[in-house]
């Protein structure tokens, strides 16, 4: 079970266009929705955390007319890369969490990741 | 400024071995601490995780030592294998977001 699930696994794309990604959970519902990306050999670093329903919180330094969130559902979240440059390039992975399994830590469960090359 | 500091950046260890991976915090909100495995071009997984309330949690061969005085927390990977060859990072949980260290690259040479 906690299945996340990520599509595309690797994109290509030319500099000034648009890329979505998509982050579903499997087989559970997901409150809440992150989405981080790495450059090579670093570490994850958070982007956003989405609500299923509300506006997306973005981290510092994080451009939100960039990086298009939306978690349209429980088991669905995007994130569009707008007007993408070569800096862009990076492995972007989301995770999913739930308030189901109660506790005081809801454990996030990760995407395989997505490649995206800006050309 | 980085809130959870990792080291080492790179590990080499022979199989059988253990492998010993540091981190250390500043943030006393921090309440719980996860360590991840993440194979190249894979999404990290949760490997084993701790309270600040606890001083040690075994799981198999992995073993988490915590030292909530001087902030700090390792990771012990008894027995290392060729398997166990991937990147680990240790992270700190605060307000439900993960704050992730730099990463360890273990290397379990056969």
């Amino acid at each position: 079970g906690a299945v996340v699930s990520q599509h595309p696994s690797w994109v290509i794309c030319k500099s000034g266009t648009s890329v979505k990604i998509e982050c579903r959970s499997l087989d559970f519902q997901a409150t809440t929705m992150f989405w981080y990306r790495q450059f090579p050999k670093q570490s994850l670093m958070l982007m956003a955390t989405s609500n299923e329903g509300s506006k997306a919180t973005y981290e510092q330094g994080v451009e939100k007319d960039k990086f298009l969130i939306n978690h349209a559902s429980l088991t669905l979240s995007t994130l569009t890369v707008t007007s993408a440059h070569p800096e862009d390039s990076s492995f972007y992975i989301c995770s999913a969490t739930t308030t189901q399994g109660g506790g005081t830590y809801n454990e996030q469960f990760f995407g395989p990741g997505t490649r995206l090359t800006v050309l | 400024q980085q809130q959870v500091k990792q080291s080492p950046q790179s590990l080499i260890v022979q199989k059988g071995g253990i492998s010993i991976i540091n981190c250390a915090y500043e943030n006393t909100a921090f309440d719980y601490f996860p360590w991840y495995q993440q194979f190249p071009g894979k999404g990290p997984a949760l490997l084993i995780a701790i309270r600040p309330d606890v001083s040690e949690k075994k799981e198999g061969r992995f073993t988490i030592s915590f030292n909530k005085s001087a902030k700090q927390f390792s990771l012990h990977i008894m027995d290392s294998q060729p398997g166990d060859s991937a990147t680990y990072f240790c992270a700190a949980i605060q307000g439900g977001k993960l704050i992730f260290g730099q990463g360890t690259e273990l290397s379990v040479k056969p």
